[in-house]
């Protein structure tokens, strides 16, 4: 089956690094995407990859490995605004999305 | 702004209720999509249409009903629902439907069923 695990919560202390990770078991697979989704809104695009590699915009950088299944978003300089649930999905042969069920990240003061 | 709108944002409706959502897209894409998010689960897609045609309809109950009159707008009609249909529904647009374009959410419908 497909499946998409990320972790349930993390907490974080602003000005700090944090890197949520994703993993992926999908029938093919045409890139990863990133979405933050603030409490209560709706899910806004962070990120795309389709290749190896690190991707970097601006605070946010996002990793891919499709040897391993796995990609990682890193969060720099952690602002109180970044408090938002993180949520993965990988695209497979059929160009459908595979979500996971979201990272809740709490950043702290 | 986002460019895609939902109304209304909350619905509480009985189990006897018919109602509708709507969502509307001021992008100009060709695919638009329901979706069912429910705490700490994964997003649910529903229904997909390109350019009016449905493509994907994802074993969904026949008491969710989509319509969508053109590219720009896209209904979810509501009957006899159950308390489990309790959740927030999103819409979403894309360029295409079959291919890796990121998809424009609107802030989502929050429907209780009482």
């Amino acid at each position: 089956g497909q499946n998409i695990d990320q972790p349930t919560e993390m907490t974080a202390t602003e000005g700090a690094i944090v890197q949520i990770n994703c993993t992926y078991q999908t029938s093919g697979f045409n890139g990863l995407f990133w979405y933050q989704q603030h409490a209560g809104e709706a899910p806004t695009f962070l990120s795309y990859n389709v290749l190896d590699g690190l991707e970097e915009k601006g605070r946010f950088s996002s990793f891919l490995s499709r040897s391993k299944g796995y990609s990682y978003l890193l969060l720099k300089e952690l602002q109180m605004k970044d408090s938002a649930s993180y949520l993965c999905a990988a695209v497979d042969s059929n160009y459908q999305l595979i979500w996971g069920a979201g990272t809740k990240l709490i950043i702290k003061p | 702004e986002t460019g895609v709108t939902q109304t209304p944002r909350h619905l509480v409706m009985g189990m006897t209720n018919k109602k509708s959502l709507k969502c509307e897209q001021h992008l100009g894409h060709n695919a638009m999509y329901w979706y069912k998010q429910s705490a700490k689960k994964p997003l649910e897609l529903m229904f997909v249409y390109s350019l009016e045609e449905r493509v994907e309809n994802n074993s969904v109950p026949s008491r969710f009903s989509p319509e969508c009159p053109n590219s720009s707008h896209l209904f979810l009609h509501l009957h006899t629902l159950q308390p489990e249909d309790s959740a927030l529904y999103l819409c979403a647009s894309s360029q295409a439907w079959d291919s890796s374009y990121e998809q424009y959410f609107g802030p989502g419908t929050r429907l209780t069923v009482t």
